[in-house]
């Protein structure tokens, strides 16, 4: 049971353009939402989050967007660089767990971007 | 420099032997955490701990031990009962409290079976 689904395995952008990374969830009770970037052999990075009383959530080139009716989450970088180029995660965590602090992951989408 | 620390980076195990995998962190977080990835899928849960001499089961406990004897340490052990042990282990640790904090990572133990 998948409760995160990032349904793109892997994405390519050109340099200076922008990149979008989806992620789509099932469980209504998750109201806190991540983003992490991890490189080969290391642990991921937290880059944004959002809670789900916004819908929107923007830091630096990346942006956070959430359409709750949906149950989808992405995530924008603007412009892309090829130091971006990595796998992403999507992560979530449920109303009651958020002082456990228990995230559920996506499988992750690698992206590249091309110079 | 604070952050999470975990070793060894690879690690190499015998069928049958358990193995002990080291996570330190000096941000002062109660809460710490074992993760497991596997090639193309996400973080599994394995256990997680909210404060000192106390830990919970995650999704994928089984064939694995845990201990938190101090508020910085929390090594996971993978036993022989673990039947795939081969993967990639990531250590995460949270501040506890207030609303929403996320998790900050260790850079990974890849354990691989001999």
């Amino acid at each position: 049971d998948q409760q995160v689904k990032q349904n793109s395995p892997s994405l390519s952008v050109q340099e200076g353009r922008i990149s979008i990374l989806n992620c789509d969830y099932t469980n209504s009770m998750f109201d806190y939402f991540l983003w992490y970037k991890k490189y080969p052999a290391e642990g991921p990075t937290f880059l944004i989050s959002i809670s789900s009383i916004k819908d929107k959530n923007e830091d630096g080139r990346f942006t956070v967007f959430l359409n709750k009716s949906a149950k989808h989450l992405s995530l924008h970088i603007v412009p892309s660089q090829p130091g971006d180029s990595a796998v992403y995660f999507c992560a979530a965590s449920a109303r009651g767990s958020s002082n456990t602090g228990k995230l559920i992951f996506g499988q992750g989408t690698t992206l590249q971007v091309k110079p | 420099d604070g952050g999470i620390t975990q070793s060894p980076k690879y690690l190499f195990r015998k069928e049958g032997q358990n193995v002990t995998l080291s996570c330190e962190q000096n941000l002062n977080h109660d809460a710490m955490y074992w993760y497991r990835q596997d090639p193309g899928q996400g973080l599994r849960l394995i256990y997680y701990s909210q404060i000192v001499n106390d830990f919970q089961k995650g999704d994928i406990a089984e064939g694995y031990s845990v201990s938190r004897e101090k508020k910085e340490s929390f090594p996971l052990t993978v036993t022989s009962a673990q039947k795939n042990p081969t993967a990639f282990y990531l250590c995460a640790s949270k501040e506890q409290g207030g609303l929403n904090q996320p998790q900050h990572f260790g850079d990974g133990t890849r354990l691989s079976i001999l």
